[in-house]
């Protein structure tokens, strides 16, 4: 069966200090995709950030980048130059093989700190 | 993306009684999805929704108790029936549009409170 693990339930950074967030996954097929989101107090939830199985580069956006390990099913994500606005919940995705179905994490909550 | 209006936002109601929950895509699209995510929990598919046909409901979940209408293509609503307190959660629509590396586009989500 597809699993996403998060083992951190809580994270705290310094305001400009870089912070990884872990991911595990668990998947037999060989094409998937793994995928951030941020959820912020109000609750929304704001895709980050995208790696397909095949991506040959770790993604990056801005101040996020993936760190994809494939051999060890990891794909952390890292937030450089963390901003107070960065305080949020962070969740790991990976999308379901042949289906437009996405299996979430449990989620990392992130506090900034001044 | 889309950009998807959710409402309402927030919303609390007694047990009993019943809430619908509007989506507005301001694309068409094929299919939406319905997740929950129970206080403090991470998102569970609902079920999804095409249009013109009745919707896949995930294990666990049934139609009795989230009907879902799906008239057109920019359009959908979640109806969470004969709300008890385990039924609040944060309730949000979602849609997958473009590339398969965009991900989900969500709506603002709608957080219910059951008393």
């Amino acid at each position: 069966a597809q699993k996403i693990t998060q083992t951190q339930p809580g994270m705290f950074v310094q305001e400009k200090e870089a912070v990884t967030l872990d991911c595990t996954y668990d998947t037999s097929d060989p094409s998937y995709g793994l995928f951030w989101y941020k959820q912020p107090s109000s609750g929304e939830m704001i895709f980050l950030i995208y790696q397909g199985s095949y991506d040959q580069q770790n993604a990056t956006e801005g101040r996020y980048s993936l760190n994809f390990q494939k051999a060890r099913k990891s794909a952390n994500l890292v937030i450089s130059a963390s901003q107070l606005g960065d305080s949020a919940m962070y969740f790991c995705a990976m999308r379901v093989s042949g289906t437009y179905k996405y299996i979430f994490g449990t989620g990392t909550r992130l506090k900034v700190l001044a | 993306s889309a950009v998807i209006s959710q409402k309402p936002s927030r919303d609390i109601c007694q047990r009993g009684t019943s809430l619908t929950i509007q989506c507005q895509v301001d694309s068409q699209v094929t299919m939406m999805f319905w997740y929950r995510q129970q206080p403090g929990q991470s998102l569970t598919l609902i079920a999804t929704a095409n249009q013109g046909s009745e919707a896949t409901y995930e294990s666990g979940f049934v139609i009795d108790k989230f009907p879902i209408s799906r008239p057109n293509l920019t359009f959908s609503t979640l109806t969470v029936s004969n709300m008890s307190p385990e039924d609040s959660s944060i309730y949000l629509c979602s849609v997958e549009l473009g590339q398969r590396d965009y991900g989900y586009t969500f709506g603002s989500g709608t957080r219910l409170t059951v008393v």
